[in-house]
């Protein structure tokens, strides 16, 4: 199965900073996901990242808050923008290769916004 | 729209015991359903999947079954070890909306020595 890498692990952040986060996959991968897991809740997933086009985000997520940037099928960046402390989470990304097969997920990125 | 539901929400047994997690949804029209293994400040770990045209998948002491047409799957985890202590959710992804998965509320299971 695909390695995924995620940076940063973790961070601390000002609110009304923005905070990218890195997605680093060791193979190829068509299909990519970005997931955010509020305290003591299950995972939303936010967006799927598309190659080549733009992402397509899901209900409550809008790309001026949460834009994402896929240049190539190995790597993608979340950025989370003008954070509040509405924005503590973490920020999980998840490849699915080939289709049908189990997702597998990054460490995630466990960010608070003071 | 497509809701996930995981009981119990939290479940605290002694090593070696049997247990079985369960987990619902209300849309049967699913392409896949997965459980997954999340410890406390990390990733998930994919534990099992069952495509929607089978009943069951097993994988060591894992057993997951699949009900689509009640909307229903449980996790049977045999002779329980403290390592297996840690929270587990299940997903499903519905045909037609490529690979989105909707996530269950998860069941945090403590085994105890």
């Amino acid at each position: 199965s695909a390695v995924i890498s995620q940076k940063p692990s973790r961070d601390i952040c000002q609110r009304g900073t923005s905070l990218t986060i890195q997605c680093q996959v060791d193979s190829q991968v068509t299909m990519m996901f970005w997931y955010r897991q509020q305290p003591g809740q299950s995972l939303t997933l936010i967006a799927t990242a598309n190659q080549g086009s733009e992402a397509t985000y899901e209900s409550g997520f809008v790309i001026d808050k949460f834009p994402i940037s896929r240049p190539n099928l190995t790597f993608s960046t979340l950025t989370v923008s003008n954070m509040s402390p509405e924005d503590s989470s973490i920020y999980l990304c998840s490849v699915e290769e080939p289709r049908g097969e189990p997702q597998h997920f990054g460490d995630g990125t466990r960010l608070s916004i003071l | 729209k497509q809701e996930v539901t995981q009981i119990p929400a939290a479940l605290s047994v002694p090593e070696g015991e049997n247990l079985v997690l369960n987990c619902s949804f209300t849309d049967s029209a699913i392409y896949n359903l997965q459980w997954f293994r999340q410890d406390p400040g990390k990733g998930l770990t994919s534990l099992l999947l069952i495509q929607s045209s089978q009943r069951e998948q097993t994988s060591g002491r894992l057993n997951a079954s699949l009900d689509k047409s009640s909307g229903r799957s449980t996790l049977y985890i045999a002779a329980s070890q403290p390592g297996d202590s840690a929270t587990y959710l299940c997903a499903v992804s519905n045909t037609g909306t490529a690979s989105k998965l909707t996530f269950g509320t998860g069941t945090r299971l403590q085994v105890t020595l």
